[in-house]
C-alpha cells in the first residue's frame, strides 16, 4: 500500500513550452501534497506546499506564475511548468502525506519526472 | 532557517564493513527526522523515521540514533553489501508539527566493494 505514482518518468521538450507533471496517491487520500526539484549532485529543494481545494504554498525564490501547481481532488495533484527554458531542466519529485497523517506523519514519495528542456 | 547537513559527501568500504553516516541539523524543532536510500536516476525510499520523541530506530541492518538536543543523528549499516551502494539521505520535518514538508541534506554516496 501507500504508492504514489507520476507521470511522465522522463519529458524532454523545446524551449518556451508548458509542461504538465501529475502526481497520484493511488491507494490512500492526500490532502496535503509537496513539489520538490533535485538538481544534478545536490539535495532535493522544495518548492511548494499542495493542499487540496486551495492555493499552493510557494517556498521563497520559487515563481508561482512559471511553476503552476493544481490539487483538484484528494488523490491527484498537477505541476506546470510554465514557458520551460533549460534551466528548468531537474528531477521534479512528489510526496503525499495520507489524509489524517497519522502517529508517525509519514510522507511516500512518487519516482520522479525527470525534464529536459532543450 | 533549518539547514541539513551530511558528513562524509562520499564513502567507499569493501563488503562486510559496518559504517555510520552522519547527520546534523541547526534547529532542533522537528516532528521527526527520516533516512531516505536514492539510486541514481531514481526516487526515494524510506528506511527509517525517528519521532523526535524517540532515541533510536532498527530496521534489519539498518540502526538510525537520534539526538535532538544536539541537533544529530546516525545511520548505522551493519555488515555492508554491494546492494547497499546509493545515496543516503536524511531529511528534518519543517516545523515541529504535523504535516510539513521535508528539509533535505545533500546525502551521502556510499559505494560497496566485493
Amino acid at each position: 500500500g501507500a504508492v504514489v505514482s507520476q507521470h511522465p518518468s522522463w519529458v524532454i521538450c523545446k524551449s518556451g513550452t508548458s509542461v504538465k507533471i501529475e502526481c497520484r496517491s493511488l491507494d490512500f487520500q492526500a490532502t496535503t501534497m509537496f513539489w520538490y526539484r533535485q538538481f544534478p549532485k545536490q539535495s532535493l529543494m522544495l518548492m511548494a506546499t499542495s493542499n487540496e481545494g486551495s492555493k499552493a504554498t510557494y517556498e521563497q525564490g520559487v515563481e508561482k506564475d512559471k511553476f503552476l501547481i493544481n490539487h483538484a481532488s484528494l488523490t491527484l495533484s498537477t505541476l506546470t511548468v510554465t514557458s520551460a527554458h533549460p534551466e528548468d531542466s531537474s528531477f521534479y519529485i512528489c510526496s503525499a502525506r495520507p489524509s489524517g497523517g497519522g502517529r508517525t506523519d509519514t510522507q511516500y514519495f512518487g519516482p520522479g519526472t525527470r525534464l529536459t528542456v532543450l | 532557517k533549518q539547514e541539513v547537513t551530511q558528513i562524509p559527501a562520499a564513502l567507499s568500504v569493501p563488503e562486510g564493513e559496518n559504517l555510520v553516516l552522519n547527520c546534523s541539523f541547526t534547529d532542533s524543532a522537528i516532528y521527526n527526522l527520516q533516512w531516505f536510500r536514492q539510486d541514481p536516476g531514481k526516487g526515494l525510499t524510506s528506511l527509517l523515521l525517528i519521532q523526535s520523541s524517540q532515541r533510536e530506530q532498527t530496521s534489519g541492518r539498518l540502526n538510525a540514533s537520534l539526538d535532538k538536543s544536539s541537533g544529530r543523528s546516525t545511520l548505522y549499516i551493519a555488515a555492508s553489501q554491494p546492494g547497499d551502494s546509493a545515496t543516503y539521505l536524511c531529511a528534518v520535518s519543517k516545523g515541529n508539527q504535523a504535516g510539513t514538508a521535508l528539509i533535505f541534506g545533500k546525502g551521502t554516496t556510499l559505494s560497496v566493494s566485493s
